[in-house]
């Protein structure tokens, strides 16, 4: 999981403004992933990514967005929309959707003001 | 879709003794369950994993048994050490083109000196 790298590792921003969380993978990995994960809540999926150009929406994708242009990255941006965005975001990447073994990226925590 | 549900929220047990934490799910299709480990601070990362076709599954001191009849799967660790105290996650997944992994809400577990 060495291979899979976010930034930054901390990141304020003011109410109202969108950001991007930065994920990149080094392990040839075709399947990516962006969990938000809050006290208690355990791991929820926002977004995946199957291959380059194509994702899907998870179960809490109000609010945010995602690109996949390159099969290293995969970035997430929290829109002004997401209601309550404080919160640690986690990337991580598997093989294959298929294979699910995944591996996470050491997470951005995210404090909006 | 999957629901997987861990109980208890949280676990205490002695230096020396073994924890058991177990998990439920709902979707009978689901053929392989991961564990993973989140240390504060630090990414979550896979322990152990088991797949559908074999009952039991160990490494050193980690186990896990799966009954897909109840449908639900354990964690078992022996001879607990204090840097055994993490959030522990269990999750489900069909294993399949389009599948995801549905967490748990994590179990965490603290190991007395």
């Amino acid at each position: 999981d060495g291979g899979i790298t976010q930034s930054p590792k901390y990141l304020f921003r003011k109410e109202g403004q969108n950001v991007t969380l930065s994920c990149e993978q080094n392990l040839n990995h075709d399947a990516m992933y962006w969990y938000r994960q809050d006290p208690g809540q355990g791991l929820r999926l926002i977004y995946y990514s199957q291959i380059v150009n194509d994702f899907q929406k998870g179960d809490i994708a109000e609010g945010y967005s995602v690109s996949r242009e390159k099969k290293e990255s995969f970035p997430l941006t929290v829109t002004s929309a997401q209601k309550n965005p404080t919160a640690f975001y986690l990337c991580a990447s598997s093989i294959m959707i298929s294979t699910d073994t995944q591996y996470f990226g050491p997470g951005t925590r995210l404090t909006v003001l | 879709g999957e629901n997987v549900e861990q109980h208890p929220s949280t676990l205490s047990v002695q230096e020396g003794d073994s924890a058991v934490i177990k998990c439920t799910y709902s979707d009978s299709a689901s053929n392989y369950f991961p564990w993973y480990k989140q240390e504060l601070g630090k990414r979550p990362q896979l322990i152990i994993d088991i797949r559908s076709n074999v009952g039991e599954k160990k490494d050193q001191r980690i186990a896990v048994t799966l009954n897909k009849t109840a449908k639900h799967f354990s964690l078992h660790i022996t001879e607990t050490q204090p840097e055994d105290s993490a959030v522990y996650f269990c999750a489900a997944s069909t294993g399949g083109a389009n599948s995801k992994l549905t967490f748990g809400k994590g179990i965490t577990l603290s190991v007395r000196p």
